[in-house]
């Protein structure tokens, strides 16, 4: 059972390029969210998704763009990488938005942008 | 403003000891608390979490414990193994929401064998 997996693991970008982060998860969940995670600080959701075709801001959305067009899909775009972008990312994924749900993480993608 | 605080960045611990991982909150609304453990190079996993309505919740050597008086909770991990080293996060939600989590800087447990 592979979870949430998140490709790719690594990346270094030039300042400009764009690039896509791509999550999948085969648990069948219906919310799936995108954090980033600096050197000493905690975890800050960027976008995230209640459903298959909807997407809804986080706490720190500017500079990207997300899109749920299937249900086990969740997809971040960087159109023009910052180097304030450099940052590891995590996609995690939750069967229902309740008290009683945690959300199941992915490995994370180290992003270095230069 | 930080909205969910955990004021020490790193602690060390002997094995078989017990390790208090801290953590405050400032938002009255939170009403569901929850901490993750993080490997290096791995993504954070559930450890356990406690409701509002609840003021202690067990699971095995974890327990979390909830003081909404002083808004404070902490992890007890008893006996701490060296298998238990590891960031913590503390997360807290306000009604519930998922995507209303909100997650304090982690602290980084050492247990020492």
């Amino acid at each position: 059972n592979a979870g949430v997996t998140q490709t790719p693991k690594f990346r270094v970008l030039k300042t400009g390029q764009s690039m896509t982060l791509l999550c999948a998860q085969d648990m069948n969940h219906e919310y799936m969210y995108w954090y980033r995670q600096d050197p000493g600080m905690g975890l800050r959701l960027i976008h995230y998704s209640v459903g298959e075709g909807t997407t809804a801001k986080g706490e720190v959305p500017d500079g990207y763009n997300v899109s749920r067009l299937k249900k086990q899909n969740f997809l971040l775009g960087l159109e023009s990488a910052a180097p304030s972008q450099t940052s590891v990312y995590f996609c995690a994924s939750s069967p229902v938005a309740t008290p009683n749900t945690e959300a199941f993480f992915g490995q994370g993608t180290r992003l270095t942008v230069v | 403003d930080q909205q969910v605080k955990q004021n020490s960045p790193s602690l060390s611990v002997q094995e078989g000891r017990i390790s208090i991982l801290n953590c405050d909150y400032t938002n009255s609304m939170f009403d569901y608390f929850l901490w993750y453990k993080k490997y290096p190079a791995e993504g954070p996993t559930f450890l356990i979490s406690i409701s509002s309505i609840k003021d202690k919740n067990e699971d095995g050597r974890f327990t979390v414990f909830l003081n909404k008086s002083a808004k404070h909770l902490s992890l007890h991990i008893v006996p701490s193994q060296p298998g238990d080293s590891a960031v913590y996060f503390c997360a807290a939600s306000e009604e519930g929401g998922s995507e209303k989590l909100v997650f304090g800087k982690g602290t980084k447990l050492t247990v020492n064998p």
